[in-house]
């Protein structure tokens, strides 16, 4: 049963700052991995999509990785700013057209 | 449309009440799905859809859950004899299926179960 693990659940920065949250999961036998950011209130927006053929992705000020033989990606993101505040969660699919399994999500709050 | 419609925004029902929600996937996606949210961040599967035919199915609690996706129609999520614990927030989500193209996800109703 594929299990999806994000550290660290909270996190607070100062505006600028550039950081990176993580996401594991523990079977290697994904067909994508895809970030979100969730708003107080608010659906999913996403952010990035990895297939697991790729490396990373890149949107503006965020960057995703994924190595799928260790089970891990980062999310990075850089220059952060107030507006970044959201919980960010990460889910794995085995197919294309599988259900997602999430993690628990990492609240980040960017202090101005 | 361009967004996963999902309505109503919020639905409250006495315990042992009925409960229908609803959920517009964008146009031209093919495959719909249900999440339920409880404890804040814990995302549960419950079905999906390709089309109108049940995809999978494997997350459902099949006494009391029921989900359809009629032609023509949103695609409707029913909770029979609700219980407190049934109290959640509910994602719908929708998809072409393809690898490199993400879900993307309505608003979601919040169900309290009273």
């Amino acid at each position: 049963k594929q299990e999806v693990t994000q550290i660290p659940a909270a996190l607070s920065v100062p505006e600028g700052e550039n950081l990176v949250l993580n996401c594991s999961f523990t079977d290697s036998a994904i067909y994508n991995l895809q970030w979100f950011r969730q708003d107080p209130g608010k659906g999913l927006t996403s952010l990035l999509l990895i297939q697991s053929s790729q490396r990373e992705q890149t949107s503006g000020r965020l960057n995703a990785s994924l190595d799928k033989s260790s089970g891990r990606s980062t999310l990075y993101i850089a220059a952060s700013q107030p507006g970044d505040s959201a919980t960010y969660l990460c889910a794995v699919g085995r197919e294309g057209a599988q259900k997602l399994v999430f993690g628990q999500g990492t609240r980040l709050t960017i202090n101005p | 449309g361009e967004e996963v419609a999902q309505t109503p925004k919020h639905l409250v029902r006495g315990e042992g009440q009925k409960a229908k929600l609803y959920c517009a996937p964008i146009k031209g996606h093919s495959y719909v799905f249900w999440y339920q949210q409880v404890l804040k961040n814990e995302f549960k599967f419950l079905i999906s859809f390709q089309n109108e035919n049940v995809f999978d199915e494997t997350g459902m609690p099949k006494e009391r859950f029921s989900a359809k996706c009629l032609p023509n129609s949103p695609c409707s999520l029913e909770i029979q004899a609700t219980k407190l614990e049934d109290s959640a927030v509910y994602f719908c989500a929708s998809s072409q299926g393809q690898g490199w193209q993400p879900q993307h996800f309505g608003d979601g109703t919040r169900l309290s179960i009273l």
